[in-house]
């Protein structure tokens, strides 16, 4: 078990150019989710999904996108990078997304646009 | 909408016992979760409470009012590895999304 897995663990961007994060888990959870933490703060949800092919936004969602085709993968894209992105991303899942469930998180991608 | 409020910063010795509060605003209560983060590390789940009540996990116990939207993590016999940041989280309005508060960081000092 990999358990949740995120690509790449940096990344550098330059404003205006677009990526996609990458987060794969292997335990057949249904519930996934993306965060940004900025430095010295919490995490705040950006988007989240229930399951393939449903997917919901979260507090800060503008300037992203995601797509859930299927249970294990859940990429995060930026459209246009803007300095104010610069943040690490963790990817979360949990068996239901229901209360109590424990999320567990992928080791997250470090983001500098300049 | 939801928030939550904690300590910035909690500084103890090692081997004592340290409390680290939360409280809530929420329209839906669904439970309030205790996670862990070591600096440029991934958040673990550390416990869950749904009811009022301490909930015991080896050295670590957590605590919930529901009447007083409050809860608090409890640390005992605190090691050096305890340093970290300490975030509570509740369950969404929509009982489908996380909103964690702005965390607190635990210093332990020999």
């Amino acid at each position: 078990n990999a358990g949740v897995t995120q690509t790449p663990k940096f990344q550098v961007l330059k404003t205006g150019q677009s990526m996609t994060l990458q987060c794969a888990q292997d335990m057949n959870h249904e519930y996934m989710s993306w965060y940004r933490q900025d430095p010295g703060m919490g995490l705040r949800l950006i988007h989240y999904s229930v399951g393939a092919g449903i997917t919901d936004q979260g507090e800060v969602p503008n300037g992203y996108n995601v797509s859930r085709s299927t249970t294990e993968d859940f990429p995060l894209r930026l459209l246009s990078a803007a300095p104010s992105q610069t943040s690490v991303y963790f990817c979360a899942s949990s068996y239901s997304g229901g209360r109590g469930d424990t999320q567990y998180f992928g080791p997250g991608t470090r983001l500098t646009v300049l | 909408g939801q928030s939550l409020e904690q300590p910035s910063e909690v500084t103890a010795v090692e081997g004592a016992i340290v409390q680290i509060n939360c409280t809530y605003q929420t329209s839906g209560f669904y439970g309030l979760s205790w996670y862990q983060q070591h600096d440029g590390g991934a958040p673990t789940f550390l416990s869950y409470n749904a009811l009022d009540g301490l909930e015991e996990t080896g050295r670590f116990s957590s605590f919930l009012s529901r009447s007083d939207s409050y809860g608090y993590l409890l640390l005992q016999e605190l090691q050096m590895k305890d340093s970290a940041s300490y975030f509570c989280a509740v369950m969404g309005d929509y009982g489908q999304n996380f909103v964690f508060g702005p965390g607190t960081r635990l210093s332990v000092l020999p």
